[in-house]
């Protein structure tokens, strides 16, 4: 099983959709969760950070998190074709390597016209 | 966000010889940095971690004396690809976090060895 989860895609979604990403992660000891965004070509750009249970909104991003579930997710709310990206799920604990980022592979979205 | 950039933005190199990629946090002191190679359409390669004044972890399958890492400062780490070959063409990304909390990624280092 992968550390950290995540269906590869493309999500392909309309124009002024809602676009959800979901992570599963495996670590129950972890305590920081990341999303970036990597644009083809570019380097990931962190777009939400979560610490704890529930709900953190960041203007048209929220980001989800619950620990029972080892579940975290990414709503992109009004989606808008420069949100076209990969999307990376970011799991940080305390076992073996806890000072460092375990990523996810990615999800592909596509916000079409 | 903070910001954390890396010099240069591509290089080009000859096969035998040696590359240093710098990565700098702009506006906040990084206590810990990091540095990931990417190759296309693949994920992001943990390399090393560093912490300031300390050597170096490299990770597994990581050769430490081909990539030599240096953190001298609270925003200054190295990269310095040895005997570069051609299969080093890469993306190399540097990232660097200050505290226990968010982790910045610089812009990346496009490497071509020829």
């Amino acid at each position: 099983q992968k550390e950290v989860e995540q269906n590869s895609g493309p999500l392909s979604v309309p124009e002024g959709a809602i676009a959800s990403l979901n992570c599963t992660y495996s670590d129950r000891v972890s305590q920081s969760f990341f999303w970036y965004r990597q644009y083809s070509g570019k380097s990931p750009e962190l777009i939400m950070s979560i610490y704890s249970n529930g709900d953190k909104e960041d203007g048209r991003f929220t980001a989800q998190l619950n620990k029972a579930s080892q579940y975290v997710s990414l709503l992109i709310r009004d989606s808008q074709p420069s949100d076209s990206a990969t999307y990376l799920c970011a799991v940080r604990g305390f076992t073996g390597g806890g000072n460092k980022l375990t990523f996810g592979t990615g999800t592909q979205l596509k916000v079409e016209l | 966000g903070a910001v954390v950039s890396q010099h240069p933005s591509w290089v080009i190199c000859k096969s035998g010889t040696s590359v240093k990629i710098e990565c700098r946090s702009l506006d906040f002191q990084a206590t810990t940095m990091f540095w990931y190679r990417q190759f296309p359409k693949q994920s992001l390669m943990l390399m090393a971690t560093s912490n300031e004044g300390s050597k170096a972890t490299y990770e597994q399958g990581v050769e430490k004396d081909k990539f030599l890492i240096n953190h001298a400062s609270l925003t200054l780490s190295t990269l310095t690809v040895t005997s570069a070959h051609p299969e080093d063409s890469s993306f190399y990304i540097c990232s660097a976090r200050a505290g226990a909390y968010e982790q910045y990624f610089g812009p990346g280092t496009r490497l071509t060895v020829t």
